[in-house]
C-alpha cells in the first residue's frame, strides 16, 4: 500500500527554491517522514528526516504541517546537481526498513 | 557515514545462469539489505541480510531465487539464480549502522541485463 503520494515530475528554475510536496495522509503517531534522492545511475542519497517539528540541515528544509498529513522538502537555491528523484517515506521509529515509492523527478532548469 | 561499493558493477549473463553480487562497507554495520531497481521504476526491497542468520525476504522474493550470505558486519552477497531475462535490473546494497538508524548509505548498485 502507498502510504505517501507525490506529483511524478517537477521543473524549477536553476537559483529557485525548488518546493517538493508529499500526502501522507495516514501517518502514525509513531512514524517519522524522511526523505531521500537518487541522481541518475547512483544509489539514493538520505537528504531530512522529521517527526513534527520543522528540520534544516545543509542540504535542505522538511516542512510537515500540523497535522503531520503532508509535508514539502526545500531545495533553498536549487542548481543543476539537484536534478533527481526525490522519494518522500514514512517509517515507524522503530522500523528498519524503507519502502521507497514512486517519487518525484525534479529537472532543474539553466 | 559509510561508504559502500559493490562487485561486479554490471554484467551480461545469459537466462538460466546464476550471478553472485558482492557488498562490501567500510564500517561494521548492523543493518544490511539488498534491493531491486527495475528499468524506469523505483526501488523494491528484496530482504534484510541478518548475520549469523537466514535473511528476511519481503513478499514475492523466495530464497531460492535469491539467496543471501551475510558472514560478517561489513559484507553481503546477493545471489540471482537461475536468470531470466525479467530479472535484468539494478541491485543495490544498502546499510545502516544500527537498528532504526535514520539514514541508510547506498551502494553504487549492480546493472545486471539478461539475455
Amino acid at each position: 500500500d502507498a502510504k505517501t503520494t507525490q506529483p511524478p515530475s517537477m521543473d524549477c528554475a536553476e537559483g529557485r527554491a525548488a518546493n517538493l510536496p508529499c500526502n501522507h495522509s495516514t501517518i502514525s503517531g509513531n512514524e517519522y517522514v524522511y526523505w531521500y534522492r537518487q541522481i541518475h545511475s547512483q544509489g539514493p542519497q538520505y537528504i531530512i528526516h522529521g517527526l513534527k517539528n520543522n528540520e534544516t540541515n545543509e542540504m535542505a528544509s522538511l516542512i510537515i504541517t500540523e497535522d503531520r498529513k503532508s509535508s514539502t522538502l526545500i531545495l533553498p537555491h536549487a542548481t543543476l546537481r539537484d536534478t533527481a528523484v526525490y522519494y518522500c517515506i514514512v517509517r515507524p521509529y522503530t522500523g528498519n526498513q524503507f519502502y521507497f515509492g514512486t517519487g518525484t523527478s525534479l529537472t532543474v532548469i539553466p | 557515514s559509510a561508504v559502500i561499493s559493490q562487485k561486479p558493477s554490471r554484467d551480461i549473463c545469459q537466462r538460466g545462469t546464476s550471478l553472485t553480487i558482492q557488498c562490501q562497507v567500510d564500517s561494521q554495520v548492523t543493518m544490511m539489505f539488498w534491493y531491486r531497481q527495475q528499468p524506469g521504476q523505483s526501488l523494491t526491497l528484496i530482504a534484510t541480510a541478518n548475520q549469523g542468520s537466514e535473511a528476511t525476504y519481503e513478499s514475492g522474493f523466495v530464497i531460492d531465487k535469491f539467496p543471501i550470505s551475510r558472514p560478517n558486519l561489513t559484507f553481503s552477497t546477493l545471489t540471482v539464480s537461475n536468470m531470466s531475462p525479467e530479472d535484468s535490473s539494478i541491485y543495490l546494497c544498502s546499510a545502516a549502522p544500527g537498528q532504526g538508524a535514520h539514514e541508510q548509505y547506498f551502494g553504487p548498485g549492480t546493472r545486471l541485463t539478461v539475455t
